[in-house]
């Protein structure tokens, strides 16, 4: 079945510090990849996703490539702030439906 | 204007309880989910519906039991509560699937706590 694998947190970083997140999946074919951020206390929002193959999700300063010879989709920021503090989960689906695989999620904690 | 609204944020009770959880979205979309966190922030789909229509039900106990009245409404029903049971909730909708690449719009979740 399909599964996704995260590198485990917490990731401790100082401010203006770069930020990689790895993520790798098992999938057949070629599912959509995404990567949500569930900020304290809050329920998870959509940071990017891809939907094919050398695609680049962009937003907010984050960005992941999906590569499909490595089965990757690794999520990166130059320079990180103390309110980029959250958990980040990449998922996929290829289910016509939606249905969403997540990674375990990674904690990310920003200090001043 | 809450696009994924979830009630209630916090939900305490004894075991073998019976308990409901709500969902509203106004968003206007066709699908709506229920997703399971638990204690290490591990997230998994319980079941999916579409326009009111059961979709995805995944392997959960009999006990949980989702209604969705209408395609805007997808509740949760909970029979005999066990303290395993305890954990966060979240409701999330999204538009007509093509291929599986829409955006999911996930509610703020109901902490259950099961004493």
């Amino acid at each position: 079945g399909d599964s996704v694998t995260q590198m485990e947190g917490p990731v401790t970083l100082s401010e203006e510090a770069f930020l990689t997140i790895n993520c790798t999946y098992t999938a057949t074919g070629y599912p959509s990849l995404f990567w949500y951020v569930q900020y304290p206390g809050e329920g998870l929002q959509l940071l990017l996703k891809a939907t094919k193959a050398d695609d680049k999700g962009s937003n907010k300063g984050f960005e992941a490539t999906y590569r499909k010879e490595t089965t990757s989709f690794h999520l990166e920021k130059g320079s990180v702030q103390v309110s980029d503090s959250a958990v980040y989960f990449c998922a996929l689906t290829h289910d016509s439906w939606g249905k969403l695989q997540f990674g375990a999620g990674t904690q990310v904690v920003v200090t001043p | 204007d809450t696009a994924v609204s979830q009630t209630p944020k916090y939900l305490v009770t004894q075991m073998g309880n019976d308990k409901s959880i709500k969902c509203e979205q106004n968003l206007g979309h066709d699908t709506m989910y229920w997703y399971k966190q638990d204690s290490k922030k591990f997230l998994k789909i319980m079941f999916s519906y579409n326009n009111k229509e059961l979709i995805i039900n995944e392997t959960v106990p009999n006990r949980f039991s989702p209604k969705s009245p209408d395609k805007a409404h997808l509740n949760l029903h909970i029979n005999s509560l066990e303290l395993g049971d305890s954990a966060v909730y979240f409701c999330a909708s999204s538009p007509p699937q093509r291929g599986g690449g829409d955006t999911q719009y996930f509610g703020p979740g109901t902490r259950l706590t099961v004493l």
